[in-house]
């Protein structure tokens, strides 16, 4: 069965400290994919990353950072230097790829709260 | 270039009324899915659809709800005689094509049930 999960429900940080969140995976597909999505508090979805369980390389945009690791089924997001506009909830979620369809699904989110 | 869209943004309506929920995917985006996140929550996946083709409701709930993606026209996603635990917010997403394309969502419409 699939499922995603986030185990740190809320965390709070002082700006310009680096904030990393967990994620946790789990799946029978040997091709899958795994994305991270953020939810400001005007609640829209904006897309950060997607990656394939074929590739394992760690990736870096700017203050943002992913670490995927296949052995421990984790795909964790480091925010380096946080600035009070990362403040938002953010899901990891999994898609299947040997399925019918590509459906995502979701962990609970971490409502990340970046204190001035 | 435009986003998903999805209106209204913002629905209110009282208990046995009808909700009509629009999606107009992205340009040349021919894959739709509906997800509803209930108040702090992750998002549920709902309905996939193509082009006036349902291929999953796995996540549909079986009565009062239903999908159609018609040829002409954005998707809808309806809701029959709603009850106040149909509050949430739903999300449209798209995709040009599946095996793991990314998904991109709508700004959701927030429904609230009096």
């Amino acid at each position: 069965a699939q499922k995603v999960t986030q185990a740190q429900t809320e965390i709070s940080v002082v700006e310009k400290e680096d904030v990393t969140l967990d994620c946790v995976y789990e799946t029978r597909d040997t091709t899958y994919y795994l994305f991270w999505y953020k939810q400001p508090p005007s609640g829209e979805l904006v897309f950060l990353i997607r990656r394939n369980s074929f590739d394992e390389q760690n990736e870096i945009s700017g203050r943002y950072s992913w670490n995927f690791q296949k052995s421990t089924s984790s795909f964790n997001f480091t925010i380096t230097a946080s600035q009070v506009v990362d403040s938002a909830v953010y899901f990891c979620a999994l898609s299947e790829a040997g399925g019918r369809d590509d459906k995502i699904i979701f962990g609970k989110g971490t409502r990340l709260h970046i204190l001035p | 270039n435009a986003g998903v869209m999805q209106n209204p943004r913002h629905l209110v309506r009282r208990r046995g009324q009808e909700a009509r929920l629009r999606c107009s995917p992205m340009k040349g985006h021919s894959h739709v899915y509906w997800y509803r996140q209930l108040p702090e929550e992750g998002l549920k996946f709902m309905v996939y659809l193509q082009k006036e083709n349902i291929i999953d409701e796995s996540g549909m709930p079986k009565e009062r709800f239903s999908a159609e993606f018609p040829k002409e026209g954005p998707s809808i996603l309806r809701i029959q005689q709603v009850v106040r635990g149909d509050s949430a917010a739903y999300f449209c997403a798209s995709s040009r094509d599946r095996v793991g394309e990314t998904q991109y969502f709508g700004p959701g419409t927030r429904l609230l049930v009096l």
